[in-house]
């Protein structure tokens, strides 16, 4: 049963516009999220994180919002990039051991 | 930084052989995993290993089996190998003295079972 899900597999978005990757999960147990970029022929690499007793982190072009009543996170991407074109992961666990649970991905492509 | 490697990028192999995927990590991570990442299926964790010698199965550890003999090094075995097991296989870490959840990912080996 996949606990962690991202509902869209792709979303292409033109250059200097914003971004807006979506992700839900199930579990309540839940205390730490994450996102992840990955390239084509590369591993995944931390994007940005946030934990649960916050709704918001930011850090430069990127924000992540946590809505905790709704299981619900998403990252925001203003202004995308050309370079930004990648898959994203969201993650989550923390208060089940080391195991973290990874959504199916989001293709982001940002049009020039 | 942290640098995690996987023993190969690209490897072929066939059906019924046995295979052996390494990863070596070089921050003294206490934790490592083991996931394979299909289209459409995400981030799967096969194996995972908090310490030396010691193992936890993922989600999908049928088929597979994992060995820590060191603290640097988390292999994954596919003791028969199948055309299923066909996937990209990444191995992550995760620790450090300021203990985070960030994963640090190796840049995977793409299996082919022919």
């Amino acid at each position: 049963d996949q606990q962690v899900k991202q509902n869209s597999p792709s979303l292409s978005v033109q250059e200097g516009r914003i971004s807006i990757l979506n992700c839900d999960y199930t579990n309540s147990m839940f205390d730490y999220f994450l996102w992840y970029k990955k390239y084509p022929a590369e591993g995944p690499t931390f994007l940005i994180s946030i934990s649960s007793i916050k709704d918001k982190n930011e850090d430069g072009r990127f924000t992540v919002f946590l809505n905790k009543s709704a299981k619900h996170l998403s990252l925001h991407i203003v202004p995308s990039q050309p370079g930004d074109s990648a898959v994203y992961f969201c993650a989550a666990g923390g208060n089940t051991g080391n195991q973290f649970y990874f959504g199916t991905g989001t293709s982001l492509t940002v049009i020039p | 930084d942290v640098k995690v490697t996987q023993s190969s990028r690209y490897l072929v192999k066939r059906t019924g052989e046995k295979v052996f995927l390494e990863c070596v990590q070089d921050m003294d991570h206490e934790n490592m995993f083991w996931y394979r990442q299909d289209p459409g299926l995400g981030l799967r964790l096969i194996y995972f290993s908090y310490d030396v010698k010691m193992k936890e199965k993922g989600d999908i550890p049928e088929g597979y089996s994992v060995s820590r003999e060191k603290k640097e090094r988390f292999s994954l075995i596919l003791e028969s190998a199948s055309t299923n097991q066909t996937s990209m296989y990444l191995c992550a870490t995760l620790g450090g003295e300021f203990a985070s959840y960030e994963q640090y990912f190796g840049p995977g080996t793409r299996l082919t079972v022919t």
